[in-house]
């Protein structure tokens, strides 16, 4: 089975450039999340979706970060523009939301921002 | 505000003992609760996993201990392998809150 898919693996842009970053989830997961994670940190949350829905975008800094997840499967993760303090890792997860959800994560988008 | 907190940033430990990573959270409403082992350029891998009605979860070689009392976890590796080498997260969250929290991960180098 194949599991969660993010491109790019890598990506370095100058400041104020737009970037965006894909993930294609497991097949069968209804839920897909983005999130950041800083160098020593752990993930944060960016954006949640239940199918098609963004069921939790409270962290989402939506002057400069856009998400849309198409049909329910694919989605992408936009910055424009993108600054200094946005390098990171971005990871895409999905889960089959139960009581015993398991995130499964992809291998993460590492962008640099010069 | 941080949530789930994992004080130790680094561990090391002989091929063949124990390994003891910690994790502290502070929401009294986390009911289930997850360990994530990531190594290098690779996205978290889901290791194990605890919900509050248990205190211990085995899975071969790693147990999950929790004491909700002090809102504190433990991930056992027994015995530890230079496999086990890598950067362990602990997630928690509350099934009606919707969002995992995660910690700032513990690097555990075994060494053979």
């Amino acid at each position: 089975e194949a599991g969660v898919v993010q491109s790019p693996r890598y990506k370095i842009i100058e400041k104020k450039q737009p970037v965006a970053f894909w993930c294609n989830p497991i097949s069968g997961h209804n839920t897909l999340y983005w999130y950041r994670q800083n160098l020593g940190q752990g993930p944060e949350l960016l954006i949640r979706y239940e199918n098609e829905e963004a069921v939790d975008d409270s962290q989402l800094p939506k002057d400069r970060f856009s998400a849309e997840r198409l049909k329910g499967v694919d989605s992408t993760l936009k910055i424009q523009p993108a600054e200094l303090g946005d390098s990171a890792v971005y990871l895409c997860a999905s889960s089959f939301r139960d009581r015993n959800e398991k995130l499964f994560f992809g291998s993460g988008t590492q962008l640099s921002v010069l | 505000d941080q949530q789930v907190k994992q004080n130790s940033p680094s561990l090391s430990v002989q091929e063949g003992r124990i390994s003891i990573l910690n994790c502290d959270y502070t929401n009294s409403m986390f009911d289930y609760f997850l360990w994530y082992k990531k190594y290098p350029a690779e996205g978290p891998t889901f290791l194990i996993s605890i919900s509050s009605i248990k205190d211990k979860n085995e899975d071969g070689r790693f147990t999950v201990f929790l004491n909700k009392s002090a809102k504190h976890l433990s991930l056992h590796i027994v015995p530890s392998q230079p496999g086990d080498s890598a950067v362990y997260f602990c997630a928690a969250s509350a099934f009606s809150g919707n969002q995992f929290y995660f910690g700032t991960g513990t690097s555990l180098t075994v060494i053979p």
